[in-house]
């Protein structure tokens, strides 16, 4: 069974410019959840969809939205990006919320 | 608000010593408990979960409810249980929305 993957796998991008990041879960998990990894604030989770819907969320800024497919693919979306959201982007795809598989994840540098 | 503590960040051990890797949270409500394990290059990966009370690769945690704690304990380490080591918390923070916080991670090495 493939895992979960996420595109791209490395991102740089400046102040103010927006990113999409991508996440294939693994056949037949239909939630998807979100984490940031950074170095001072460890793992952070974001947001969690399950069919398309956003079930739960983190603490972060509006500037951070997502969305999911028919599909169970996922999207998250940064606009408007800050230096501080330099980080590895984690996504994490399951069939039942107990068992999560994670992709490799992406690492975005904002310079 | 839900707190995960894990007070050491890094753990050396010899291999075939006992380890136990604390994590202390707060939350007043009933926790869901889970450990992650990231082995060097490798993907974040569950490691167990309290509810299953199962036992992975040699390691368990029990749920201490009194104490607020879910250390992972293994009785003889190994050298690949070599890893960074997260506790994570899932609880809900507020008309059911569901978060897993994390701690900031223990790095266990294990000595030959």
């Amino acid at each position: 069974k493939a895992g979960v993957t996420q595109t791209p796998r490395y991102l740089i991008k400046t102040r103010g410019q927006q990113v999409t990041l991508s996440c294939s879960p693994i056949s037949g998990h239909r939630s998807v959840s979100w984490y940031q990894q950074t170095p001072g604030q460890g793992l952070q989770f974001l947001f969690e969809y399950f069919s398309e819907t956003q079930r739960n969320k983190g603490n972060f800024p509006g500037r951070f939205s997502g969305r999911q497919f028919s599909n169970s693919r996922s999207e998250m979306n940064v606009s408007t990006l800050e230096l501080g959201d330099s980080a590895l982007y984690l996504c994490a795809s399951s069939f039942t919320w107990d068992t999560q598989y994670f992709g490799p994840g992406t690492r975005l540098t904002v310079l | 608000a839900q707190r995960v503590t894990q007070p050491e960040k890094l753990l050396s051990v010899f291999k075939g010593a006992p380890v136990e890797l604390k994590c202390n949270y707060s939350y007043s409500g009933s926790p869901e408990l889970f450990w992650y394990v990231q082995y060097s290059r490798q993907r974040l990966q569950l490691l167990l979960r309290h509810i299953s009370r199962e036992s992975i690769k040699g390691f368990t945690a029990d749920l201490n409810k009194g104490e607020t704690s879910f250390h992972l304990k293994k009785p003889f380490a190994q050298e690949e249980d070599s890893a960074m080591y997260y506790c994570a918390l899932r609880a809900d923070g507020g008309g059911s929305n569901y978060k897993l916080t994390f701690g900031k991670g223990t790095l266990l090495t294990v000595n030959p």
